[in-house]
C-alpha cells in the first residue's frame, strides 16, 4: 500500500519561495506506471483546491491556470520523493499543502493516498 | 472558470440516510468525470472514500456509497454512525487546462 509522507512546517517571508517534499513508499517512482502525483491544498477554514501534479514516470507535470509561473512539480527517483516549488508566496498562500498518489489507467482515475499535509505560512 | 457545487451542510439523524450531491457548471456529470469522493475530519487529511463514481477503496466502511444521480454524482451514506460526522469533498474530472475540481464541500452533521 502506498504511504506519503511530507517535509515539515515552513515560515515563509512574502516574495520567498518553498520547497515541500513528499516521499512515496510502497511503489517505486522508476518502476512504476499508472501513478500520478498530485498536490492540493487547503487555506485555513477553506476548503480543498487542487493545484497540480506530475507524472513520476515521464516526469511530465500539469498546473491550475492560477499557478502557471509561479509553480513547479518534480520528482527525484532515485529517492522516491516528489517536490512542490511555489514561489513568490503572499499571505493567500498559508495553508495546508497535501501530496496525494493517483492510480489511473484508460478508464480509472483513482486518488488513493494523501501526505499527512504541510502547513505553510507566510508572514513578515 | 469551471466551479463544482455541493450542498453547504445536510444534518442526518444516526442510523439514518443521507445522500451528498456534487454538480459541475460544465453540464451533467457523467462518468467520464471519474468522481472521487474524499472524507475530512477536523484536523486531520483527507481520506479517498469512492473513485470512479461508485468504486470503494478496501478501506472505506460499507455503508458508503457512490452513484450517479439527476446529472450529479452523489455519495450516499446508510446506517450514519456519529463517526460519520465530517467535511465531504468531490473531486471531478474535466480534462483541458483545468483538469481537476474539488466541490466546496458538505458538512454532514449528526444529530
Amino acid at each position: 500500500q502506498v504511504q506519503l509522507v511530507q517535509s515539515g512546517a515552513e515560515v515563509k517571508k512574502p516574495g520567498a519561495s518553498v520547497k515541500v517534499s513528499c516521499k512515496a513508499s510502497g511503489y517505486s517512482f522508476s518502476h512504476s506506471a499508472g501513478y500520478y502525483i498530485h498536490w492540493v491544498r487547503q487555506a485555513p477554514g477553506q476548503g480543498l483546491e487542487w493545484m497540480g501534479g506530475i507524472n513520476p514516470d515521464t516526469g511530465d507535470p500539469s498546473s491550475a491556470p492560477k499557478f502557471h509561473g509561479r509553480v513547479t512539480m518534480t520528482t527525484d527517483t532515485s529517492i522516491n520523493t516528489a517536490y512542490m516549488d511555489l514561489r513568490r508566496l503572499t499571505s493567500d498562500d498559508t495553508a495546508i499543502y497535501y501530496c496525494a498518489s493517483e492510480t489511473f489507467g484508460p478508464t480509472k482515475k483513482s486518488f488513493d493516498c494523501l501526505g499527512q499535509g504541510t502547513l505553510v505560512t507566510v508572514s513578515s | 472558470q469551471t466551479v463544482v457545487t455541493q450542498e453547504p451542510s445536510l444534518t442526518v439523524s444516526p442510523g439514518g440516510t443521507v445522500t451528498l450531491t456534487c454538480a459541475s457548471s460544465t453540464g451533467a456529470v457523467t462518468s467520464g468525470y471519474y468522481p472521487n469522493w474524499f472524507q475530512q475530519k477536523p484536523g486531520q487529511a483527507p481520506r479517498a472514500l469512492i473513485f470512479n463514481t461508485d468504486k470503494t477503496h478496501s478501506w472505506t466502511p460499507a455503508r458508503f456509497s457512490g452513484s450517479l444521480l439527476g446529472g450529479k454524482a452523489a455519495l450516499t451514506l446508510s446506517g450514519v454512525q456519529p463517526d460519520d460526522e465530517a467535511e465531504y469533498y468531490c473531486l471531478l474530472y474535466h480534462g483541458g487546462a483545468q483538469p481537476w475540481v474539488f466541490g466546496g464541500g458538505t458538512k454532514v452533521t449528526v444529530l
